[in-house]
């Protein structure tokens, strides 16, 4: 069964900390997303990567930064968490093309304290 | 940039019941995809569309690609319990970066048994 593997389910962590998730896919797809979702507000694109050490602002990538340095790796950082960072973030991937759609991970609940 | 407007924002039915819900575009479209999420789960796909007219069904569910491309329909027929969760839609566009998707912000169901 192909997967989107976040590394973490639930997160505290502490204002100011430096935050780092981390997301696996096991599909070798060449696209990497993240999105972090708010009630509300959906799900809004903060970074993505087309191919290895690419990666592309989406909407909201201030005060976030990735990391692609292998293929199937796609890590999110936090450079200074703050609380209004504290969100669910998903991880997704695809295949290149127009036609496939987005695998998602299970996501990673941050709260920033 | 593309921006979807997804309708309704929630829905609350009895068991049994037919959903409809809907999403429109401000342009064009050449993809259309519906994707549901579990509480606490990330988003799974449900339905792809890929020609305008298009009518895809998936068991319960069936999926239309308006004529015009700028807007998708989807419909639960009698709704049970475990349809529970957020109905998303999402497209894609033509050039630019065709491999990145717009969602809507989402259908919040709740079926009551």
């Amino acid at each position: 069964d192909v997967k989107v593997t976040q590394s973490s389910r639930y997160l505290v962590k502490r204002t100011g900390e430096k935050v780092f998730l981390e997301c696996v896919q096991d599909m070798d797809h060449e696209n990497m997303f993240w999105y972090r979702q708010d009630p509300g507000l959906g799900l809004r694109l903060i970074y993505f990567s087309y191919d290895v050490k690419m990666k592309e602002k989406g909407d909201i990538p201030e005060g976030y930064s990735v990391s692609r340095e292998k293929k199937e790796r796609f890590s999110l950082i936090l450079e200074s968490a703050s609380t209004n960072q504290t969100s669910m973030y998903l991880c997704a991937s695809s295949q290149g093309g127009r036609d496939y759609g987005y695998t998602f991970g299970s996501g990673t609940r941050l709260t920033v304290v | 940039g593309q921006q979807l407007n997804q309708s309704p924002q929630s829905m609350f039915i009895q068991e049994g019941e037919d959903v409809s819900m809907n999403c429109t575009s401000s342009s064009i479209f050449n993809t259309w995809l519906w994707y549901k999420q579990d509480p606490g789960e990330g988003p799974v796909l449900l339905i792809a569309l890929y020609k305008a007219g298009e009518l895809t069904s998936n068991g319960r569910l069936t999926a239309q690609f308006g004529i015009t491309r700028k807007d998708s329909f989807l419909n639960i027929s009698a709704s049970i319990p475990s349809d529970v969760g957020i109905y998303f839609c999402a497209g894609r566009g033509s050039g630019g970066s065709n491999y990145k998707l717009t969602f809507g912000k989402g259908t919040l169901l709740t079926v009551n048994p």
